[in-house]
């Protein structure tokens, strides 16, 4: 079974700087998606990033970077200038194409980032 | 606008009573899932339905029950065998088997005393 690990509770960073969350996974598919979503105070999820397996680029997304490495089963994800409406929850996130079955999305823990102003 | 409701947004029931979580959607997705978030944890699969009149348990489903007749509509039965309902709901869709990405809804936090 496909698992998702975020060895980070909580961290924190200071306006405008930069912070990376770490994600690590396990499967052995080799088509597959990875996200980072984030859910602020109000709980609602939002999409940050995707990122397809088969493309070796790194996804980004304004602010939003992610490092991917695929051979370490590594998705970290590079938050740049950060702002006070990134403080979050952050939720690093698996999807397996062509499971059989629930083609389900399967998170880690996630980590809660403080933004000090 | 298209998008997920869940209502209510906060519900509160008594221990020993079956109470229903809704869940709408009008994006006319095929795929629609339930899932279940603890502190301290990320969310977890209760049932999935991938077309009308069929559903699936996922990782956590025992003392839940859903029901999937209309495509837009995916309700979920915290029934009295949960032994621990309090949380928050969140449901969500997606397209169809192709597609990968999914939508989630504001959630319903359920509170059991």
């Amino acid at each position: 079974a496909q698992t998702v690990t975020q060895s980070q509770p909580e961290m924190s960073v200071q306006e405008a700087e930069t912070v990376t969350l770490s994600c690590t996974y396990d499967t052995s598919e080799s088509d597959y998606y990875l996200f980072w979503y984030k859910q602020p105070p109000s709980r609602q999820m939002i999409l940050v990033i995707r990122q397809e397996a088969y493309k070796q680029q790194n996804a980004t997304e304004n602010r939003f970077s992610v490092n991917f490495q695929k051979a370490a089963k590594s998705f970290s994800l590079k938050i740049s200038d950060s702002q006070l409406g990134d403080a979050a929850m952050y939720f690093c996130a698996y999807f397996g194409r062509w499971v059989q079955g629930a083609q389900k999305l399967v998170f880690g823990q996630g980590t809660r980032l403080t933004i000090n102003p | 606008d298209g998008g997920i409701t869940q209502s209510p947004k906060y519900l509160f029931r008594k221990e020993g009573q079956n109470v229903t979580l809704s869940c709408e959607q009008n994006l006319n997705h095929d795929a629609m899932y339930w899932y279940r978030q603890d502190p301290g944890q990320g969310l977890r699969l209760i049932y999935y339905s991938q077309i009308v009149n069929d559903f699936q348990k996922g990782d956590i489903a025992e003392g839940y029950s859903v029901s999937r007749e209309k495509k837009e509509s995916f309700p979920l039965t915290v029934t009295s065998a949960q032994k621990n309902p309090t949380a928050f709901y969140l449901c969500a869709s997606k397209p169809g088997q192709g597609a990968y990405e999914q939508y989630f809804g504001p959630g319903t936090r359920l509170t059991v005393t």
